[in-house]
């Protein structure tokens, strides 16, 4: 039972590039989330999905695109990365009002 | 839009001491969790707690959800090197949207 995994571990980019992270769950959870974490910030919620094919915005949406095309996955997409994308990148999903289950995470560094 | 905040950001102690860290939200929570992240990990949920005024304790660690189900708090009872982390909490405002606190990282000196 693999939980929640992410794709890549590591990533670098040049300002401008595209990418997409990729978040996979094995529990057939409803709920999937996109956090970033930085220094003395904590985790700061970027989208997330109630279910498949709906997204919301969490508190930092700007630059980022997520699509939930089928239940078991929630991607993450950078159109145009910038340096201030440098973070790492956490997935999690959960049932609703319990634990997220999270990945191991995602190290992006935009140059 | 809903805030959570934690203090203290930092906390060493030595082992043996007690620790307690605090969170406040600016709207009101219908949930709230506790994770621990370890350096170089990723969080894993500890507790959630959902009554006005509940505590809830696992071995050394007693958790509160305050009356107004606004704050909440951890405490540690005699700290351990394994305790080492940062801790986050985690409200929940009925939307499914968990905003994190800005963690407590702490440190225990052997």
């Amino acid at each position: 039972n693999a939980g929640v995994t992410q794709t890549p571990k590591f990533r670098v980019l040049k300002t401008g590039q595209s990418m997409t992270l990729l978040c996979a769950q094995d529990m057939n959870h409803e709920y999937m989330y996109w956090y970033r974490q930085d220094p003395g910030m904590g985790l700061r919620l970027i989208h997330y999905s109630v279910g498949e094919g709906t997204t919301a915005k969490g508190e930092v949406p700007d630059g980022y695109n997520v699509s939930r095309l089928k239940k078991q996955n929630f991607l993450l997409g950078l159109e145009s990365a910038a340096p201030s994308q440098t973070s790492v990148y956490f997935c999690a999903s959960s049932y609703g009002n319990s634990p997220l289950h999270f990945g191991n995470g995602t190290r992006l560094t935009v140059t | 839009g809903q805030q959570v905040m934690q203090i203290p950001q930092y906390q060493h102690v030595q082992e043996g001491e007690d620790f307690t860290t605090y969170c406040n939200s600016s709207t009101t929570l219908s949930n709230i969790q506790w994770y621990k992240q370890r350096p170089g990990g990723h969080p894993v949920f500890l507790i959630q707690l959902v009554k006005s005024g509940e505590v809830k304790k696992q071995k050394r660690l007693t958790f509160q959800f305050g009356e107004a189900k606004k704050n909440s708090s951890l405490h540690i009872t005699a700290t351990q090197t394994t305790d080492v982390g940062t801790y986050f909490c985690a409200g929940e405002s009925g939307t499914y949207k968990y905003i994190f606190g800005t963690g407590t990282r702490l440190k225990v000196l052997a």
